[in-house]
Formats: structure tokens, sequence, C-alpha cells
């Protein structure tokens, strides 16, 4: 596809289980973000990636959350032993060029921790 | 820590009513873009800032970068109930890091 595309669409979990998200950035695109988006809220920085840099990973808000990045392709955020505030939208992007180009956002993966 | 702060957080008007959003820092910016988003989707580009005092249209919506590159307004003329949506602005810092920063949103909702 031409756009950035994320899955699943929809999580639902029970709280203490491990989720994976998975983005797929568009072709040609160096740098991918993940964001975290809790209800009625804005987007929140998790962590950056660009091209084989190390990643920017200043956003993640405790060791359950990792992410990696095979080359400029494919993401995956994970979650390990998932809490109840975990439970948000998570949103990916990503951009041509490293900082302050545009970035294009996928739909988001809804999570809830039950 | 940089931060963006929106002003107001949530607005709601009547349709043909014009509206102005703010963004607001005390760190400078490379440039700021102006994002909206919709339920259920992810944010789209509206328009991006470089140059301090920079003014952009797009149809009925106003952009302006102020003159030393920490804060920007949106001004919405005649608003339509397509406007409604979740405005974001976001501010890029090249000298410190090259991620992006967003403000918590101003959701407006335009009334038929």
């Amino acid at each position: 596809g031409a756009g950035v595309s994320q899955s699943p669409s929809n999580k639902v979990t029970e709280k203490g289980k491990d989720v994976e998200l998975r983005c797929d950035p568009i072709s040609g695109h160096t740098a991918l973000y993940w964001y975290r988006q809790r209800l009625g809220q804005g987007l929140e920085f998790l962590i950056y990636f660009q091209g084989n840099s190390a990643p920017d990973k200043s956003g993640l808000p405790s060791d359950r959350f990792s992410a990696e990045r095979t080359g400029e392709s494919v993401s995956t955020l994970t979650i390990q032993r998932t809490q109840q505030e975990d439970s948000a939208v998570y949103l990916c992007a990503s951009s041509f060029q490293r900082g302050g180009e545009t970035q294009y956002f996928g739909p988001g993966t809804r999570l809830l921790v039950l | 820590t940089q931060l963006l702060e929106q002003s107001p957080q949530f607005l709601s008007i009547q349709e043909g009513e014009n509206l102005t959003v703010y963004c607001n820092s005390s760190s400078v910016f490379s440039s700021l873009q102006w994002y909206r988003q919709e339920p259920g989707e992810g944010p789209v580009l509206l328009v991006t800032v470089v140059t301090g005092g920079e003014v952009k249209k797009l149809k009925r919506l106003t952009f302006q970068f102020g003159d030393a590159r920490k804060d920007s307004s949106l001004h919405i003329t005649a608003a339509q109930p397509g406007d409604t949506g979740l405005y974001l602005c976001a501010g890029a810092d090249r000298t410190g890091g090259f991620k992006t920063i967003f403000g918590a949103g101003t959701r407006l909702f335009v009334k038929a």
C-alpha cells in the first residue's frame, strides 16, 4: 500500500500478558516513530528510529516497553506484562528524512488492557 | 525539556464562526507543523512553517509562525462542521535531536 499500515487495528488483552504491535512504514522512509495517545489526549513520543543509527528510546515509559526495527522496514513495539494504564492508541509514523519532516501516520492500534 | 502548550483545549462553536487556536513554547523550534486528526484515524499534516513571522494560508485556514519561532497560531474563518477534529501543533528542533514534540491538541467541534 501507499501509506503507513499498522496491525492489529484493535487488541484486547488481559493484564499481565505481552502484546506486540506492528508498523509497516512507507517504502523509502528512513525515519520511523512510535507515539502513544491516551483517550482525549495528544501524542506522547515513545521511540524514534533513523536508518541504522541507534534509536532514540527516551520516550519509553518503562522497561516493559521495547521496540525493534529491521533496517528501514517493519517495526514492532512490544509491551510486556501489560497494565491497565497501557490502554491507549499506539500510532506509528514514518518520514522521508530525519527530524522535522512531514510525518505520515498510520491509523493506529487501539489497545485495551482488561 | 521542550513543551508545546496549546489553547484552548476544547472549543465548541457554531457553523460560520471564526476561531483561533494557539500553540506556545519557551523553546525555539526549527520548524512547526499543524496536524488535524479525525476520530479513529492518525493525524494528517496541514502545514509546515519554517521562517519566523511566516504566514501561510490554506483555504479558510491561516497559519502564523511567531517572529521568535516559539509560538504559532491557527485561525479558521467561517468554520464548517467538516473542520471538526483534533488540531495538533508539533515542533521540531534539529539542534537537540530529531524527535518532534507534539502539543496536547485543541479539540474543535463545529455545530451545524
